[in-house]
C-alpha cells in the first residue's frame, strides 16, 4: 500500500522564523513528488519534484528531494502571516498512465504576528 | 478564464437521499479526479478518468458514484450508501502525465 507521512502535523511560529516540514514516502512505481498549499479552498500548487538533490526555489519558499532516502523538505524562510495555512505532500504514482496522487496528512502551519 | 468550477460551494443531504456534485473544466484536460478531505486525515482519492467514457475507482470509492460522458464534465454522486459523507470535496484536472494536478474550489457536504 502506497503511503506518504507528513511531520510535524502542526507548527506554530512568528513573523521572521524559518520552518522546514518535512515529508517520507514507501510507494511503488514513483513519478514525482508535489508540494502544494492549502488556504480556505483549492490546493494551489507549488513544486513539483522529479530528480534528487536539485533544489526548487520560489521566493522565500525552497524544497529538494532525496530518493535514495525516500523523503522530501519544504523550507520556508522569514515566515510572514501570509504563509499560514496547510501545506499538502503528495506522490504522483503514475507508471505510464496519468497515474493518481497519495497525499499526506498536511501539516497545520500557523504564522503568528 | 480557464479554470475548475465546482458547484455547489455548500450541500445539505437528508438521510437516504443521493446527492450530485458539479465538476466542470475548460481547460482541455483528459484526467479528471475526485479527492474527499476531513480533517487531520489530507485527501483521499475516490474516482479517476483519464479519458471520456471512462473512470476507474480510488481507494475510498464505496458509496460513491461517477460518470463521464464529455471531456469537461465529471459529476460525483455521493449515494445513500455511504454513511459518513460529511466532509470537503475536491475536483482535479490534469493536462498530461507529466503536470501537477489542479484543483477546484470545492465543496462543503453536510448531513442534515
Amino acid at each position: 500500500e502506497d503511503k506518504v507521512v507528513q511531520s510535524p502535523l502542526s507548527l506554530v511560529v512568528h513573523e521572521g522564523d524559518t520552518v522546514t516540514l518535512n515529508c517520507s514516502y514507501e510507494v511503488t512505481n514513483f513519478r514525482s513528488l508535489l508540494w502544494y498549499k492549502q488556504e480556505k479552498k483549492a490546493p494551489t500548487f507549488l513544486f513539483m519534484l522529479t530528480s534528487s538533490g536539485i533544489e526548487k526555489k520560489s521566493g522565500r519558499l525552497s524544497s529538494i528531494l532525496d530518493k535514495k532516502e525516500l523523503f522530501s523538505i519544504l523550507n520556508i524562510t522569514a515566515t510572514q502571516t501570509g504563509d499560514s495555512a496547510i501545506y499538502l505532500c503528495a506522490v504522483d504514482v503514475g507508471g505510464t498512465s496519468y497515474g493518481k496522487l497519495t497525499f499526506g496528512q498536511g501539516t497545520i502551519l500557523t504564522v503568528h504576528p | 478564464d480557464g479554470g475548475i468550477t465546482q458547484s455547489p460551494k455548500y450541500l445539505f443531504r437528508k438521510e437516504g437521499q443521493n446527492v450530485t456534485l458539479s465538476c466542470e473544466q475548460n481547460l482541455n484536460h483528459d484526467a479528471m479526479y475526485w479527492y474527499r478531505q476531513d480533517p487531520g486525515q489530507g485527501l483521499r482519492l475516490i474516482y479517476y478518468s483519464q479519458i471520456v467514457n471512462d473512470f476507474q475507482k480510488g481507494d475510498i470509492a464505496e458509496g460513491y458514484s461517477v460518470s463521464r460522458e464529455k471531456k469537461e464534465s465529471f459529476p460525483l454522486t455521493v449515494t445513500s450508501a455511504q454513511k459518513n459523507p460529511t466532509a470537503f470535496y475536491l475536483c482535479a484536472s490534469r493536462d498530461t502525465p507529466n503536470q501537477p494536478q489542479h484543483f477546484g474550489d470545492g465543496t462543503r457536504l453536510s448531513i442534515l
